[in-house]
């Protein structure tokens, strides 16, 4: 069946990097693209970013201009998200979500808890 | 941005009611909006898309309405099931923005 299938959770320092994979499965990868959506504690959801998986091209929030960066890894059906200079205020649950053909977000992962601790 | 401002924050309702949610946006979003219902540590489930269509799988007792600045969920008949949290979500513009939450618990 169609799935999203995201990587563990994290803890991480302030100033690291974390990198968050979503390895899609049960529909044809480049057909759709996937977003990348964020939820810290008691907040409501934050868009950040997204990638045409077909061609690779992406655009990410300005909120996260030069924080966040997306790629794809078409032989492994697989979306990455990389989000730098990590600091207390992205302590959050990050989901990945394919876009339904224009749409909404018909699929979603299962989401990635990241902490950030000193 | 566009804001998307939901209310209530919170509703007690009973099993058998029908409740009314309200999602409004800061301009208009044309029909570009979704609902999305989400239960403690799970990921959003999608329940309606472009303002009042149903997705698959989803029961008729969910419905949507509205256009351009102005939107409602509706649930006709409260199931058990339907204790959760709900907000909308528009995609007319980036940054794609989501309301912040209706938490809907038993009465």
């Amino acid at each position: 069946q169609v799935q999203l299938v995201q990587s563990g959770a994290e803890v991480k320092k302030p100033g690291a990097s974390v990198k968050v994979f979503c390895m899609v499965s049960g529909y044809t990868f480049s057909n759709y693209a996937i977003h990348w959506v964020r939820q810290a504690p008691g907040q409501r959801l934050e868009w950040m970013a997204w990638i045409n998986v077909g061609n690779g091209n992406t655009q990410v929030s300005q909120k996260f201009q030069g924080r966040v960066t997306i790629t794809r890894d078409t032989s492994a059906t697989t979306v990455y998200m990389e989000l730098s200079t990590l600091r207390s205020e992205d302590t959050a649950v990050y989901y990945c979500a394919r876009l339904q053909s224009g749409d909404a977000y018909d699929i979603w992962g299962q989401g990635t808890i990241i902490t950030i601790s000193s | 941005d566009i804001q998307m401002t939901q209310s209530p924050s919170s509703l007690s309702a009973s099993v058998g009611d029908r409740v009314t949610i309200t999602c409004r946006a800061s301009q208009s979003i044309n029909s570009w909006l979704a609902w999305y219902q989400q239960k403690p540590g799970k990921a959003p489930k999608l329940l309606i898309y472009r303002a009042s269509s149903l997705d698959s799988g989803v029961p008729s007792r969910f419905s949507g309405r509205g256009s351009g600045t102005e939107f409602t969920l509706t649930i006709s008949s409260l199931q058990p099931d339907d204790f959760a949290t709900y907000f909308c979500h528009q995609y007319s513009n980036y940054p794609y923005t989501f309301g912040q939450g209706t938490k809907l618990e038993i009465k």
